[in-house]
C-alpha cells in the first residue's frame, strides 16, 4: 500500500468552477500536509501547508485536513485557466526531511 | 525565497554511461535534497545532502548508483551511474522544509 494516494485525473473543468482535489494516506504519524502546484516542465512550487487537522484559506485556495479519516483536500474557487497544472499533495511526520508525495492530479481549466 | 538552477535541463544518454546533474542555489543552505519524478509517479526522495558530510540515502537508492557531492553551501551534484532505461526520469533538487520549500526546474533524463 502506498503511503499517499492521489487520483491522477485528468480533471477538466470550465473557468469559474470550484475544484476539489483530494489525497488519502495511511500513516497516522503524518502531521504536516502540503499542496504543490507544478506547471509543465517546471519544478513543484509550494502552495499551502497545514499542521494537523483543520482548514486553512489563502485567497481562492482552501486546504482541509481530516486526520480521523486520513483525508486531505484542496479547494480552488473561481478557477482560472492559469490554474491549469498538476497538483501534488505531500505529507510529513515530525521529521521535516522526509516528505511523502502523491502522484499528482492534472487539472485543466477551460476558458 | 530561494532560486534554484539545474544543469543540464535535459539529456539523452546511452545505457551504461553516467550523467552528472548540477544544482545551484542563490543562497546558503544546510540541506539539499535530490528527488526523482517518474512519469505518472510521485516524487521520490533519493537522498539528503548536507555540506561537509556523506549524503543520506533513502531505501532503494545506493551511493554507488547515485553518488552525490556537496562541496559548499550553495552547490550539489548528483551522478546517475551506469544508466539503464529504467533511470529515465526527471531529477529535481530542492531546499527548505515544510514551511518554505523550493524546487529546481528539474533535469529530464532519457536513457536509450
Amino acid at each position: 500500500q502506498k503511503e499517499v494516494e492521489q487520483d491522477p485525473g485528468p480533471l477538466s473543468v470550465p473557468e469559474g468552477a470550484i475544484v476539489s482535489l483530494n489525497c488519502t494516506y495511511s500513516n497516522s504519524a503524518f502531521q504536516y500536509f502540503m499542496w504543490y502546484r507544478q506547471y509543465s516542465r517546471k519544478g513543484p512550487e509550494l502552495l499551502m501547508y497545514t499542521y494537523s487537522s483543520g482548514n486553512k484559506e489563502d485567497g481562492r485556495f482552501t486546504a482541509q485536513v481530516d486526520k480521523s479519516s486520513k483525508y486531505i483536500s484542496l479547494f480552488i474557487r473561481d478557477s482560472q485557466p492559469s490554474d491549469s497544472a498538476t497538483y501534488l499533495c505531500a505529507m510529513s511526520a515530525n521529521n521535516f526531511n522526509k516528505f511523502y508525495f502523491g502522484s499528482g492530479t492534472k487539472l485543466n481549466v477551460k476558458p | 525565497s530561494a532560486v534554484i538552477s539545474q544543469k543540464p535541463s535535459r539529456d539523452i544518454c546511452q545505457r551504461g554511461t553516467s550523467l552528472t546533474i548540477q544544482c545551484q542555489v542563490d543562497s546558503q543552505v544546510t540541506m539539499m535534497f535530490w528527488y526523482r519524478q517518474q512519469p505518472g509517479q510521485s516524487l521520490t526522495l533519493i537522498a539528503t545532502a548536507n555540506q561537509g558530510s556523506e549524503a543520506t540515502y533513502e531505501s532503494g537508492f545506493v551511493i554507488d548508483k547515485f553518488p552525490i557531492s556537496r562541496p559548499n553551501l550553495t552547490f550539489s551534484t548528483l551522478t546517475v551511474s551506469n544508466m539503464s532505461p529504467e533511470d529515465s526520469s526527471i531529477y529535481l533538487c530542492s531546499v527548505g522544509g515544510v514551511y518554505e520549500q523550493y524546487f529546481g526546474p528539474g533535469t529530464r533524463l532519457t536513457v536509450t
